[in-house]
């Protein structure tokens, strides 16, 4: 399993736009590489996944360089809404059923 | 709706007394996990299932069971709970094992006293 590490917590304003940068050195062929977004007393919600370059989608883009040890969330234009823990996962798109969470990174948008 | 469902929501117990969560999916999805979320430790992954009659360990599974005998549901059984099993429990699944894209129940808030 890869492990993951990101930054313990962000701080930022409404209108912004945020970058949360992963890393996961030990990141295997097979694996790729997903972003969850939890609210406080909520269940995570998936955002986006990604194996290699750029992906958008209407919450947010990843992008991943060519060399996968590592990847940035970004949100474009954060509003107070965004504030929530974002988690960043490697999963193992085979048989590996134990998923690592870790700490996540607590982003604060403030007014 | 599609949905995981965790029953109950809120448990208040004691030390020792026999209990289980409930969770079910209405998805027909293969792989199903349980968490538990702890202050500053994140989300931990207790047990998971890649099919029905398929458990295995995730990263603390010590103090709890499992098990898989319908595809829909996956219980969490505390045979003897203790305080520091206090935490908030997560139940969740995906199409398959490997699917980057989990769906998560609402949660169970467990105290044990």
């Amino acid at each position: 399993l890869a492990k993951t590490t990101q930054p313990i917590s962000m701080d930022s304003y409404e209108g912004q736009e945020v970058n949360i940068t992963c890393s996961h050195n030990n990141i295997a062929t097979n694996d790729y590489i997903t972003w969850y977004q939890q609210f406080p007393s909520q269940g995570p919600r998936f955002i986006i996944q990604g194996y290699k370059t750029k992906v958008t989608n209407e919450v947010a883009s990843l992008f991943i360089p060519a060399d996968r040890k590592s990847s940035t969330l970004s949100l474009p234009r954060v509003s107070l809404s965004d504030t929530a823990v974002y988690y960043c996962l490697v999963i193992d798109g085979g048989s590996q059923g134990n998923l690592i969470f870790g700490k996540g990174t607590k982003l604060s948008v403030k007014p | 709706e599609a949905q995981v469902t965790q029953n109950p929501r809120y448990l208040i117990t004691v030390t020792g007394k026999k209990l289980t969560v409930t969770c079910s999916q209405n998805m027909n999805h293969e792989y199903m996990s349980w968490y538990r979320q702890d202050p500053g430790l994140g989300l931990r992954q207790i047990y998971y299932s890649m099919n029905v009659e398929v458990t295995d360990k995730g990263d603390v599974p010590e103090g709890y069971k499992v098990s898989r005998k319908e595809k829909r549901n996956f219980p969490l059984i505390l045979e003897s709970p203790s305080p520091n099993q206090t935490s908030l429990y997560f139940c969740a699944s995906s199409f398959r094992t490997g699917s980057y894209e989990q769906y998560f129940g609402p949660g169970t808030r467990l105290t044990v006293t």
